[in-house]
């Protein structure tokens, strides 16, 4: 069964300091692999996602993310970050199968600290 | 397209009492997913639609609750009788195709049973 793994519940970080929030995945067969955003009182909004190619996706707000099948790991970065990315980011994943569900992580609370 | 919509935004309700949520998804979506989200279980996947046909409602937690989507344009998420611990953010979001499209999400409904 597929699963997916947020390491850290909150992370936080230093405005203008970089930051990575982890992601691993686990599934026998090909994925999509996509990172949401979820400001305070709003739903969900699609960051960024990985569906084939190049492993480096590039997406919204400065993130990017990096896709490492060895180490089934999907982790997001941003250079600098700033206050409004105060936010929870969820990784999901859905695999290439008759199945359209996508497989949450349980999310991690970005805390950009002054 | 004004995004995924949903209504009320926020209920208060008495235990026992009977709620509906309702949902528009975006125009020439095909599918239609209920989302549950609270602390405790972070984002649940309730129930979702295929052409307005139900395919999994493995996630709807008792019989108390029932999900219909009677046209491409609308959907309820009915809880009958309600009980506190319904109290959580109900999310309706919609996508263009399963798998690798990404899904949309409206605002929410903050349900409150007391």
């Amino acid at each position: 069964a597929q699963s997916v793994t947020q390491l850290d519940s909150q992370v936080p970080v230093f405005e203008e300091a970089p930051v990575e929030l982890r992601c691993n995945y686990s599934s026998s067969v090909s994925v999509y692999l996509f990172w949401y955003v979820q400001y305070p009182n709003q739903g969900l909004q699609l960051l960024l996602k990985y569906l084939s190619g190049s492993t480096l996706v590039k997406g919204i707000n400065g993130f990017e993310a990096e896709f490492n099948k060895s180490q089934t790991s999907f982790h997001l970065r941003k250079p600098s970050v700033h206050i409004s990315d105060t936010a929870e980011y969820f990784c999901a994943v859905n695999t290439m199968d008759s199945n359209y569900q996508l497989i949450w992580g349980a999310g991690t609370k970005l805390i950009i600290k002054p | 397209d004004a995004g995924v919509i949903q209504s009320p935004r926020h209920e208060v309700t008495e235990m026992g009492q009977e709620v509906t949520l309702r949902c528009k998804p975006i125009s020439g979506h095909d599918y239609l997913f209920w989302y549950r989200q609270t602390m405790m279980r972070g984002l649940e996947l309730l129930i979702y639609f295929n052409n307005n046909v139900p395919i999994d409602d493995s996630g709807m937690p008792e019989d108390r609750f029932s999900a219909k989507m009677p046209n491409a344009s609308f959907s309820t998420l009915k809880i009958q009788p309600s009980e506190p611990r319904d109290s959580a953010v109900y999310f309706c979001a919609s996508s263009y195709r399963g798998g690798a499209y990404e899904q949309y999400f409206g605002p929410g409904t903050r349900l409150t049973v007391t």
